[in-house]
């Protein structure tokens, strides 16, 4: 099994530009989540689901935007790029409610 | 709001000596987990901790719970260089609903020497 994929690993854009972070996942996975991880900071979450049409703001949403169409995949959206959210993104998935989550290789995100 | 402390934040040991990472948080919890983070990668889960008093070892990782004190260690025994990463603890807590997300400590980055 591939686990957590996530596409691209890197990326540069532009204050203002808008990109979308893929993340699939192929082990049946109903919780999906997406962190955010500062330099020396810990992983701060941005935003996750609890099944397909389901999704819901974590402690820093604000810039981001998801949508959960199908179980396996949960992209996350930056509309209008700035500085602040140049960071390493991750995104998890888990079976459900406590039990042990699984992170993908994430996204270095530069914003310039 | 759940908060969760790490210290130290760096660490620098030889090769062979012994130390411990705290984590202290601060609500009630379900289970706590320690990750690895190597430079440029994704996190490793290393340990889960379910209950007051688990505790569970693997190779020269030891990691323990106390739940009434709301403190986790993670020891390390004669360090040896592949050790050296970055440590998480991170404490699952309650969403809304059904949900649950994990809240990260800041991190020990740990470095092994010769």
């Amino acid at each position: 099994n591939a686990g957590v994929t996530q596409t691209p690993k890197f990326r540069i854009l532009k204050i203002g530009q808008s990109m979308t972070l893929q993340c699939a996942q192929d082990m049946n996975h109903n919780y999906m989540y997406w962190y955010r991880q500062d330099p020396g900071m810990g992983l701060k979450l941005i935003y996750y689901s609890v099944g397909a049409g389901i999704t819901d703001k974590g402690e820093v949403p604000n810039g981001y935007n998801v949508s959960r169409s199908t179980t396996e995949d949960f992209p996350l959206r930056l509309e209008l790029a700035a500085p602040s959210q140049t960071s390493v993104y991750f995104c998890a998935s888990s079976w459900k409610r406590n039990t042990e989550a699984f992170f993908g290789q994430g996204t270095r995100l530069t914003v310039v | 709001e759940l908060k969760v402390e790490q210290n130290p934040l760096f660490l620098s040991m030889q090769e062979g000596k012994n130390y411990t990472i705290y984590c202290n948080y601060s609500t009630t919890s379900d289970r706590l987990y320690w990750y690895r983070q190597d430079p440029g990668k994704s996190l490793e889960s290393l340990f889960v901790l379910l209950s007051n008093g688990a505790v569970k070892q693997e190779g020269r990782l030891m990691a323990s719970l106390d739940t009434k004190a709301r403190l986790s260690t993670l020891h390390i025994t004669a360090a040896v260089h592949d050790l050296s990463a970055t440590y998480f603890c991170a404490v699952e807590g309650l969403l809304g609903g059904t949900a649950s997300k994990l809240t990260f400590g800041t991190g020990t980055r740990l470095q092994v020497t010769l």
